[in-house]
């Protein structure tokens, strides 16, 4: 299952609204998971389940979605949320990431 | 806290072997799948391997399969990956990570350099 994320990268000032989208190659349900990656940090689970908010992370991280069409969005841009966000797809073995989207603050 | 500690990196000639070791704690080792995911430098993510509970279920990303070997020892709370004939394009970070379909927790990694 291929997963194509985008952009690849974005610039946004604090307070504005984020949106991330991961299209699948075939339906993978909802069997989808939106990473964030901080530089030399392993990657951190944000939500799961497509939707389910992974407990600890702050509210305005949000995932929609399901079938082929992913969505991953941040209400309210802040500062500490500069990094670079990955899908995975757990529907099925290989498990693929998406390619990534950096985001940068203005 | 779930803890998984990797060990066993470093530099590496082309064609050769090394294998890493990832120290899981805290949590019932035996009934979770576990996987190892890499990054190369400047890039993304990418799955390598996945092994079950009870090692049965294994699988590998194409660009490893009869390379990589992945193993656990679940009475050491271990997870191994074995890697033979190792290529330049195998320099990674390497994690382990523990995984309930998706990977919910990771550790902090390990450098594997493939140069002569």
């Amino acid at each position: 299952i291929q997963m194509t994320q985008s952009p690849s990268s974005l610039s946004a000032s604090v307070g504005d609204r984020v949106t991330i989208t991961c299209r699948a190659s075939q339906d993978i349900r909802n069997d989808l998971g939106w990473y964030q990656q901080k530089p030399g940090k392993a990657p951190n689970l944000l939500i799961y389940a497509a939707s389910s908010l992974q407990s600890g992370v702050p509210s305005r991280f949000s995932g929609s979605g399901s079938g082929t069409d992913f969505t991953l969005t941040i209400s309210s841009l802040q500062p500490e949320d500069s990094a670079t966000y990955y899908c995975l797809q757990a529907y099925n073995y290989p498990r693929t990431f998406g390619q990534g989207t950096k985001v940068e603050i203005k | 806290e779930v803890q998984l500690l990797e060990s066993g990196g470093g530099l590496v000639q082309p064609g050769g072997c090394m294998r890493l070791s990832c120290a899981a704690s805290r949590f019932t080792f035996n009934l979770y799948a576990m996987s190892w995911v890499r990054q190369a430098p400047g890039k993304g993510l990418e799955w390598v391997s996945s092994i079950g509970g009870s090692g049965s279920a294994i699988y590998y990303a194409d660009s490893v399969k009869g390379r990589f070997t992945v193993s656990r020892d679940n009475s050491k709370n271990t997870l191994y990956l074995q890697m033979n004939s190792l290529r330049a394009e195998d320099t990674a970070v390497y994690y382990c990570a523990r995984e309930v379909g998706l990977l919910d927790d990771w550790g902090q990694g390990s450098l594997v350099t493939v140069s002569s």
